[in-house]
């Protein structure tokens, strides 16, 4: 079967940092997604990578590891607004979107 | 620039009512859409995708319908709603091999 998995739940402190792992068992690997979610709200796109390596976007790095099936999410200097739902979504070989629970992330100040 | 709407934004429907969401995407053509279905504090549920009009494939077999009548239309129905019905409906679009998905507002359906 495929699986994504995450952690539930994380906290963290405003102007820390804080990595959501994700790990990840799929038919075939063409991409991973990270998703924002704030409560009530759709999904927003983060980042995509799907070569080996660190994808950095301002605050935001996303890393992959294609041979390990691993994925984190970096997020630096944390805002209260950071505070969300963060979704790890994979493409499989039929290139369909196969998704985490998602990590709700609480940032304290 | 492409956008996507979906509507109504929230609703609160008896059991065994009929359920009608609607979806339309502007400014891009013959898109990928899809509908999602979110439990609270769950993943999101793959319902239907659509690669063209009146080509719909199910996910997941259940009492819910999906139609395409136009290239940007996308209508998600139940004749009647079960209790377990109620969740947070997306719609969705994508074009392309990444599989990006770009979502509409979302909306809260409450089964009573």
């Amino acid at each position: 079967g495929q699986n994504i998995d995450q952690p539930t739940e994380m906290t963290a402190t405003e102007g820390a940092i804080v990595q959501i792992n994700c790990t990840y068992q799929t038919s075939g690997f063409n991409g991973l997604f990270w998703y924002q979610q704030h409560a009530g709200e759709a999904p927003t796109f983060l980042s995509y990578n799907v070569l080996d390596g660190l994808e950095e976007k301002g605050r935001f790095s996303s890393f992959l590891s294609r041979s390990k099936g691993y994925s984190y999410l970096l997020l630096k200097e944390l805002q209260m607004k950071d505070s969300a739902s963060y979704l790890c979504a994979v493409v499989d070989s039929n290139y369909q979107l196969i998704w985490g629970a998602g990590t709700k992330l609480i940032i304290k100040p | 620039s492409q956008t996507i709407h979906q509507w109504p934004a929230t609703l609160v429907q008896p059991v065994g009512s009929p359920l009608s969401l609607e979806c339309t995407v502007e400014g891009t053509s013959n898109p990928n859409l899809y509908w999602y279905r979110q439990a609270a504090g769950r993943g999101l549920q793959l319902l239907f995708y659509s690669v063209g009009i009146g080509q719909i494939s199910s996910e997941v077999p259940q009492n819910l319908s999906a139609s395409r009548p136009q290239d940007r239309q996308f209508i998600l129905s139940s004749k009647k709603l079960l209790l377990s019905d109620s969740g947070f409906y997306l719609c969705a679009w994508s074009v392309g091999d990444t599989g990006e998905l770009f979502f509409g507002e979302g909306s809260r359906l409450t089964v009573l």
